[in-house]
C-alpha cells in the first residue's frame, strides 16, 4: 500500500507571507500527484494536477512542484481565503489509486 | 454548467440499507470515470471506489471492497453508492467526484456537494 504523508499537520503564516506544504509519497508516483483545497463545510476543491498543472480557474499564486517522492504546493502571496486545509494525491498505484494525504491545515498566524 | 448533484442527508439505524446518489450534468456523463470519497468527522480524505457509467466497470479500494456497492444508470446520468448493512462507523460525509478524463489515471477536477450519512440507533 502507498502512503502519501504530508507535513507539517498544521502551518501557521500571516496575509501576504509565502506558505510552502510538502508531501512524500512511499514510492515513487511519477508526477501523478494531485493538491486539493477543503474549506469547512465544503467539497475538496482541485487545485493543481500532473504535480504541476493548475486546474481551470485556479489563480497563479498557487503553484507545484516535484516528481517521483517529493512533493511541494507553494502559495506565494496568502489571501484570506486561502486559509483551509490543502491535501495531496496520488493516483498512480493500483489498487490504492487515488489514495490521500492526512491533509495540512493553514491556518492564520 | 459540469455538475454533480448528490442526494439528501441520511439518518440510518444499525443493520439498515442505504442506497445514495450522485447525478452529473453539463457533460457526457458515460464518457468520465465517477469515484466515491469518504470523509469521517473532522478527518482525511478516503477513496473508496470508481465507476465507468459507460460500460459499468468498477473498481474498489481494497479498503472498501466488500463493505459497499457502486453502480450507475447511465439513461439517468446517476451513480450510485449502497450498503446493505450499515454500521455506526459508516457515519460519514460521502462525496462522489468525476476523473478530469475517461483514462484512470487522472485527478478528480467536478465533486459533488457530499450526502452526509449518520448512523445510530
Amino acid at each position: 500500500e502507498i502512503v502519501m504523508t504530508q507535513s507539517p499537520a498544521t502551518l501557521s503564516v500571516s496575509p501576504g507571507e509565502r506558505a510552502t506544504l510538502s508531501c512524500r509519497a512511499s514510492q515513487s508516483v511519477s508526477s501523478n500527484l494531485a493538491w486539493y483545497q477543503q474549506k469547512p463545510g465544503q467539497a475538496p476543491r482541485l487545485l493543481i494536477y500532473g504535480a504541476s498543472t493548475r486546474a481551470t480557474g485556479i489563480p497563479a499564486r498557487f503553484s507545484g512542484s516535484g516528481s517521483g517522492t517529493e512533493f511541494t504546493l507553494t502559495i506565494s502571496s496568502l489571501q484570506s481565503e486561502d486559509f483551509a486545509v490543502y491535501y495531496c494525491q496520488q493516483y498512480n498505484n493500483w489498487p490504492y489509486m487515488y489514495t490521500f494525504g492526512q491533509g495540512t491545515k493553514l491556518e492564520i498566524k | 454548467e459540469v455538475q454533480l448533484v448528490q442526494s439528501g442527508a441520511e439518518v440510518k439505524k444499525p443493520g439498515e440499507s442505504l442506497k445514495i446518489s450522485c447525478k452529473g450534468s453539463g457533460y457526457s456523463f458515460t464518457s468520465y470515470w465517477i469515484g466515491w470519497v469518504r470523509q469521517m468527522p473532522g478527518k482525511g480524505l478516503e477513496w473508496m471506489g470508481i465507476i465507468y457509467p459507460g460500460d459499468s466497470d468498477t473498481r474498489y479500494s481494497p479498503s472498501f471492497q466488500g463493505q459497499v456497492t457502486i453502480s450507475a444508470d447511465k439513461s439517468i446520468s446517476t451513480a450510485y453508492l449502497q450498503w446493505s448493512s450499515l454500521k455506526a462507523s459508516d457515519t460519514a460525509m460521502y462525496y462522489c467526484a468525476r476523473l478530469g478524463s475517461s483514462q484512470l489515471g487522472d485527478a478528480f477536477d467536478i465533486w459533488g456537494q457530499g450526502t452526509m450519512v449518520t448512523v445510530s440507533s
